[in-house]
């Protein structure tokens, strides 16, 4: 069964502090990950990542692959309270109508 | 605007009623998508289309029921045979050859009374 798994699953950190969030997958035929952030609603796109090893960056965010262990991992340097939100991680696999099958996803809290 | 209009935003409703949540897009994407949302669970796949009359289960889809008509709509029925349908519901739209990220729309929250 494909399964993708984010940890930690919830996180409080202070401004300014630095955070790393996981996700690991098993899945067959790996197409891509993706990372969202959700605020309130709609998850919003943040990254999509199909290479090993090559570091997505927008701003203080910045995702990397790993193909070979099977995670990716997001980081969020100088962090504000805007930041606050849940990220969710979702691997794409071929043949399957460009579904994404998401982790559970870490709610993040930044607190001033 | 461009973008995906799902409604209504809340909903509720008793239990042995049907519900249809509306998702209406104007991107021209082909694939279509319906994703349940639980706290502690992430988004898991109840429906999903690539093209106009066709569509697949996801890994969810007991209880629910959809149509595809138009390109542009994508509505999602809950009945009464969905054992806990209280929950948030989320439409997604994806462009052909289903490649780049998935749009969503802004989610419609079921309660079930």
């Amino acid at each position: 069964e494909d399964k993708v798994v984010q940890s930690p699953l919830s996180l409080v950190v202070h401004e300014g502090d630095t955070v790393t969030l996981n996700c690991s997958y098993e899945v067959t035929n790996f197409r891509s990950l993706l990372w969202y952030k959700q605020e309130k609603k709609a998850p919003t796109f943040l990254f999509m990542l199909t290479s090993s090893g090559i570091e997505k960056k927008s701003g203080r965010l910045s995702s990397i692959l790993d193909k070979k262990e099977l995670f990716s991992i997001l980081n969020i340097t100088a962090t504000q309270t805007g930041d606050s939100a849940v990220y969710l991680c979702a691997v794409r696999i071929y043949n399957q109508g460009g579904k994404l099958i998401f982790g559970q996803g870490t709610e993040l809290s930044v607190k001033p | 605007d461009g973008g995906i209009t799902q409604s209504p935003k809340y909903l509720f409703r008793k239990e042995g009623q049907n519900v249809t949540l509306s998702c209406e897009q104007n991107l021209n994407h082909d694939a279509m998508y319906w994703y349940r949302q639980d706290p502690g669970q992430g988004l898991r796949l109840i429906y999903y289309s690539q093209i106009v009359n066709d569509f697949q289960k996801g890994d969810i889809a007991e209880g629910y029921s959809v149509s595809r008509e138009k390109k542009e709509s994508f509505p999602l029925t809950v009945t009464s045979a969905q054992k806990n349908p209280t929950a948030f519901y989320l439409c997604a739209t994806g462009r052909l050859q289903n490649t780049g990220e998935l749009f969503f729309g802004e989610g419609s929250r079921l309660t079930v009374l």
